[in-house]
């Protein structure tokens, strides 16, 4: 199985910041990568697939950019509702495996 | 409105079954795969299986194969996950979640999740 790995695991920002997160594939996956953002008590929403491409509806303060091996996930100026735990994933091999997480916490 | 609808969820002893089900509406089934995806309390998420349209093509993890069998009943708009010889590690919020295999996009809509328990 191809191992995600994303970094950091946890981070504290303020609103109005600009952060990166990354996420690190143990072989190549081309561009088929995908971010989640998940908030307490609720399911996972989808920010990004195709490594860059942003989900219908997501702000354009969210991007993505990387291929092959390393990735990454910007979000330009933090707002309150950004404070949540961010998920990798890849989606070019099965199993299909997530990263372990980046929560993101309000300094 | 696309709406998926988990049930099933509950307190099962080790050893036990389960039998999850996930009720979609809202867009084409029939044109979508599905997963299941879950997370252990406290813990990150794990894609756990999916199924192709017409349900000939299963994929799993391998700590759930021989033990889970994903499903999809097209005319009621369902996908159920049957759960054998459950083990406390399998102690998790189960979610459903679709493909939009028309575009190519993975886990685009969630369901809620149906908890699941392990234990004596």
């Amino acid at each position: 199985a191809i191992r995600m790995t994303q970094s950091p695991s946890s981070l504290s920002a303020s609103t109005g910041d600009r952060v990166t997160i990354t996420c690190r594939a143990s072989q190549g996956i081309s561009s088929y990568l995908a971010w989640y953002q998940q908030k307490p008590g609720k399911a996972p929403k989808l920010l990004i697939y195709a490594a860059s491409t942003l989900q219908s509806g997501v702000p354009s303060r969210f991007s993505g950019s990387g291929s092959g091996t390393d990735f990454t996930l910007t979000i330009s100026c933090l707002q309150s509702e950004d404070f949540a735990t961010y998920y990798c994933q890849q989606y070019y091999s099965y199993p299909r495996t997530f990263g372990q997480g980046t929560k993101l916490e309000i300094k | 409105e696309v709406q998926l609808v988990e049930s099933g969820g509950g307190l099962v002893q080790p050893g036990g079954s389960l039998r999850l089900s996930c009720a979609a509406s809202g867009f084409m089934f029939t044109s979508h795969w599905m997963n299941w995806v879950r997370q252990a309390p406290g813990k990150g998420l794990e894609w756990v299986a999916n199924i192709k349209q017409d349900g000939s093509e299963k994929y799993y993890v391998d700590s759930v194969k021989g033990r889970f069998t994903i499903s999809r009943d097209n005319a009621k708009n369902s996908l159920y996950l049957q759960m054998n010889s459950l083990r406390a590690e399998d102690t998790a919020v189960y979610y459903c979640a679709r493909d939009d295999s028309i575009v190519g996009v993975p886990l685009d809509f969630w369901g809620q999740g149906t908890l699941v328990t392990v234990s004596s």
